[in-house]
């Protein structure tokens, strides 16, 4: 089945710098990818929708600046949490879907990313 | 828009026993509707999805749920749970159109011995 590849699982970072994670899809094409942030004992929060060589969707209240997403290739994109602070800790979850099946066939996420902010 | 409401925030059950995690959806449009397990520190797993047909759908680890449209449900059964079977769930639907997904905020079910 299709897997997605998410990078790293765990990170502890300084406030101020940045911080990248992966969303790889291995087996499929994904033109669209979408970024997840999950508090604890929450549900997932959408933060934006990663398109395949054009500029992310971002959710309201989410501040694109922030959270940079690159989506360069059909099975690659990337979300850069910069200047990081402590509020920024969180659970990070991407997901995409086989560009080449219907919309009805469920996303596959990634296996998450816990960042820590000290 | 879109919204899902998960009616139990928390399961406790007895192992073998049944359980029942009931998800109640509100869309203007076509929906899909999906079921989703997460373990801890863990991405999300697809546990069955309903698109369109037979209303009863069955998924892995023996889950089943069943699409009710008039009263806008979508509950998760399982007729005998295990330990493993402890973790977070979430009932999701997804626009046909624009597949992005809404989430419920979660029912955690706690399979005890």
């Amino acid at each position: 089945g299709a897997v997605v590849s998410q990078h790293p699982s765990r990170v502890i970072c300084k406030s101020g710098t940045s911080v990248k994670i992966e969303c790889r899809s291995l087996d499929f094409q994904a033109t669209t990818m979408f970024w997840y942030r999950q508090f604890p004992k929450q549900s997932l929060m959408l933060m934006a929708t990663s398109n395949e060589g054009s500029k992310a969707t971002y959710e309201q209240g989410v501040e694109k600046d922030k959270f940079l997403i690159n989506h360069a290739s059909l099975t690659l994109s990337t979300l850069t949490v910069t200047s990081a602070h402590p509020e920024d800790s969180s659970f990070y979850i991407c997901s995409a879907r086989d560009s080449g099946t219907g919309i009805g066939y469920g996303y596959t996420f990634g296996s998450g990313t816990r960042l820590t902010v000290v | 828009a879109q919204s899902v409401t998960q009616l139990d925030s928390q399961v406790p059950v007895f192992e073998e026993a049944p359980v029942e995690l009931r998800c109640n959806y509100s869309s203007s449009v076509s929906v899909y509707l999906f079921w989703y397990v997460q373990y801890p520190n863990q991405g999300l797993q697809l546990l069955l999805k309903y698109l369109s047909g037979s209303t009863l759908v069955k998924g892995i680890n023996g889950f089943e749920a069943e699409f009710n449209k008039s009263q806008t449900s979508f509950h998760l059964r399982k007729p005998s749970v295990h330990i493993s079977d402890t973790a977070e769930y979430f009932c999701a639907v997804s626009d046909t159109n624009a597949g992005k997904s809404t989430f419920g905020d979660g029912t955690t079910l706690t399979v005890k011995p």
